[in-house]
């Protein structure tokens, strides 16, 4: 069974703040996939990244990096110097290889307060 | 833009009627994913079809039913309606690199 634990149901921050979103997953699969997606208000599902179980690099976009972490089944996502536009509904999900469904967390809302 | 089409938008309906949701995946993607976010159940998993073939079932009611036609789009029917179906319904579409992108949503009012 896949389970995405995402603890932290709301977080409001002050802009140009950073802020981290956790993501604790469980899976019995020892290939798999994780994903962030954003919501924002206007309601549609932003892909912004995806990791595979074997790659344990962490990575760098513009603000936005990602802490991939095995051994504590943590993926957790750090928004730096955060805006406005950051604010939404962070969604992190999980699928093993073979695998047909993509499990989500139940998200994560946040507020970037100006 | 994800490049995964859903129509419609918007609908809004009565108890006891039916819908049908419309999805295409992007150009190439064999794999429509249908997925049902409601305020109380955040994003539960209803259906994967791959290539025409359902492939996993989630906790999709009986009332619901899909399939996924030659020219790979896929279409969500929705019967016997109840208030508690109202809500946002995803499809997204899987490339062969594994990202998984979503449609913009059909948000279901059931009245």
């Amino acid at each position: 069974a896949q389970k995405v634990t995402q603890a932290q149901t709301e977080i409001s921050v002050v802009e140009k703040e950073d802020v981290t979103l956790d993501c604790v997953y469980e899976t019995r699969d020892t290939t798999y996939y994780l994903f962030w997606y954003k919501q924002p208000p206007s309601g549609e599902l932003v892909f912004l990244i995806r990791r595979n179980s074997f790659d344990e690099q962490n990575e760098i976009s513009g603000r936005y990096s990602w802490n991939f972490q095995k051994s504590t089944s943590s993926f957790n996502f750090t928004i730096t110097a955060s805006q406005v536009v950051d604010s939404a509904v962070y969604f992190c999900a999980l699928i093993g290889f073979g695998n047909e469904k993509l499990t989500f967390g139940t998200g994560t809302r946040l507020t970037i307060i100006p | 833009d994800s490049g995964v089409t859903q129509t419609p938008k918007h609908l809004i309906t009565a108890t006891g009627q039916r819908v049908t949701l419309r999805c295409s995946p992007r150009s190439g993607d064999l794999s429509v994913y249908w997925y049902q976010q409601s305020l109380d159940q955040g994003l539960q998993f209803l259906i994967h079809y791959y290539n025409g073939e359902e492939r996993a079932k989630g906790n999709i009611l009986e009332r619901f039913s899909a399939q996924q036609f030659p020219d790979l789009h896929s279409e969500l029917n929705l019967s016997s309606l109840e208030l508690g179906d109202s809500a946002l319904y995803f499809c997204a579409s899987m490339g062969g690199t594994g990202e998984l992108f979503f449609g913009e949503g059909s948000r279901l009012t059931v009245l």
